[in-house]
């Protein structure tokens, strides 16, 4: 079964510091991976995703995520962030041959603070 | 301008009674998804469809009723409302499985 693991809730961070969001999914042979942001009170925009080709991806924002097929990984990571970052990220995976089901993770609560 | 349309935005009903939550895309696109999102669960499909007259279960199905009759519509029904169904719901689009889903804004849903 399709599964997706954002084992942090939340990561709080200071203004211009980098920062990492962990994503891990379940094995499978080919996989679509999504990275999704949810500012409070709207619906989720799409960041990044990766299809296939190269394993680093960008997205908006400044932000990158980065696939690692041996790990099973796919995390997020920006340089530098702002308190306009502060924000609910998600992340999911999508199986070929699984048409429409696009499985998320639990989110990540990121704080961005002075 | 492109986007997903759900109403309404915030419903308070009562155990039982019958409802329907619409969405709508402006976008063309086949696929269409109702997904829940409760703390600390994150987002879960409750059902999809790939094209008109054509929907499948997702992860949580039981308690709802979904329709695809029309290309641009999916409403979601809550035949029997009951407040374990207390969330907030999102609907999605999207061309397919390669561009992921354009989400609207959300219902926020309580069933007393």
């Amino acid at each position: 079964a399709q599964s997706v693991t954002q084992l942090d809730s939340q990561v709080p961070v200071f203004e211009e510091a980098p920062v990492e969001l962990r994503c891990n999914y379940s094995s499978s042979v080919s996989v679509y991976l999504f990275w999704y942001v949810q500012y409070p009170n709207q619906g989720l925009q799409l960041l990044l995703k990766y299809l296939s080709g190269s394993t680093l991806v960008k997205g908006i924002n400044g932000f990158e995520a980065e696939f690692n097929k041996s790990q099973t990984s796919f995390h997020l990571r920006k340089p530098s962030v702002h308190i306009s970052d502060t924000a609910e990220y998600f992340c999911a995976v999508s199986y070929t041959g699984t048409a429409s089901k696009l499985t998320f993770g639990t989110g990540t609560r990121l704080q961005v603070t002075l | 301008e492109a986007q997903v349309t759900q109403n309404p935005r915030y419903l308070i009903t009562v155990t039982g009674k019958k409802l329907t939550v619409t969405c709508s895309q402006n976008m063309n696109h086949e696929y269409m998804s109702w997904y829940r999102q409760d703390p600390g669960l994150g987002l879960r499909q409750i059902y999809y469809s790939m094209n008109v007259e054509v929907t499948d279960k997702g992860d949580v199905p039981e308690g709802y009723k979904v329709s695809r009759k029309e290309k641009r519509n999916f409403p979601l029904i809550l035949e029997s409302p009951s407040p374990n169904q207390t969330s907030l719901y999102f609907c999605a689009s999207s061309y397919g499985q390669l561009y992921g889903y354009t989400f609207g804004s959300g219902t926020r849903l309580t069933v007393v």
